[in-house]
């Protein structure tokens, strides 16, 4: 089953407006994280911005911000005031507890690219 | 910032041949892992590391295999390099924040074998 869910492929916004990047997740485990992670066409992988399932409030890191709704499993990414620049693949990422107690997976979903217009 | 590196950056070389994508990481941390990406696809772990002289496969079966000698260095060898290689590998580490123990990443390696 997948436990990652980015439903949405490609998404444009007008430079200077707000987006909102989808990310839905399927966990049974009472304990985990959320990441979000940018990929410009040069092809790093550029950490973003990270929401623990017990925070009590919503991560911010400057203009990116997560709206997480646990009852809907969801951690929704929104950009405020777009820029060029952010032009990008973005991917949801879910980290798990292992049971080995050693090593924390990371399950990303299928990203969603998104165009910011002028 | 993190700092971890990789090398090359670009690799087209033929069937057969063996190959060393270098990973090295100043940051100390203990953790490292290799991804396989496809263009445009999701990352899939295919090894990681918890420390020196321990290393694991990941959840996509590769026919890579890796060595964790030092704990800064997580080089990933092929030894015949074959067309069905050809993908994106990412290196990353973690392990400076325990609370969330973010993975960091290096700008890749785009392999293609021809």
């Amino acid at each position: 089953a997948q436990k990652i869910t980015q439903t949405q492929p490609g998404m444009f916004v007008q430079e200077k407006e707000a987006v909102t990047l989808d990310c839905t997740y399927d966990t049974s485990d009472p304990s985990y994280g959320l990441f979000w992670y940018k990929q410009p066409s040069s092809g790093e992988m550029i950490f973003l911005i990270y929401q623990g399932s017990y925070d009590q409030q919503n991560a911010t890191e400057g203009r990116y911000s997560l709206n997480f709704q646990k009852a809907r499993k969801s951690a929704n990414l929104v950009i405020s005031a777009s820029q060029l620049g952010d032009s990008a693949m973005y991917f949801c990422a879910m980290r798990e507890e292992s049971n080995s107690g050693g090593y924390n997976k990371l399950i990303f979903g299928a990203g969603t690219r998104l165009a910011v217009h002028p | 910032e993190a700092d971890i590196y990789q090398t090359p950056r670009y690799l087209v070389i033929g069937t057969g041949k063996k190959i060393t994508l270098e990973c090295s990481q100043t940051m100390g941390h203990d953790k490292m892992y290799w991804y396989q990406q496809d263009p445009g696809m999701e990352l899939h772990l295919i090894h990681y590391s918890y420390g020196v002289n321990s290393t694991e496969k990941g959840d996509l079966s590769s026919e890579s295999t890796v060595s964790r000698i030092r704990t800064e260095h997580f080089p990933l060898t092929l030894e015949s390099a074959r067309p069905s290689h050809t993908s994106q590998y990412l290196c990353a580490s973690s392990g400076r924040d325990f609370h969330t123990d973010t993975q960091y990443f290096g700008p890749g390696t785009r392999l293609t074998v021809l």
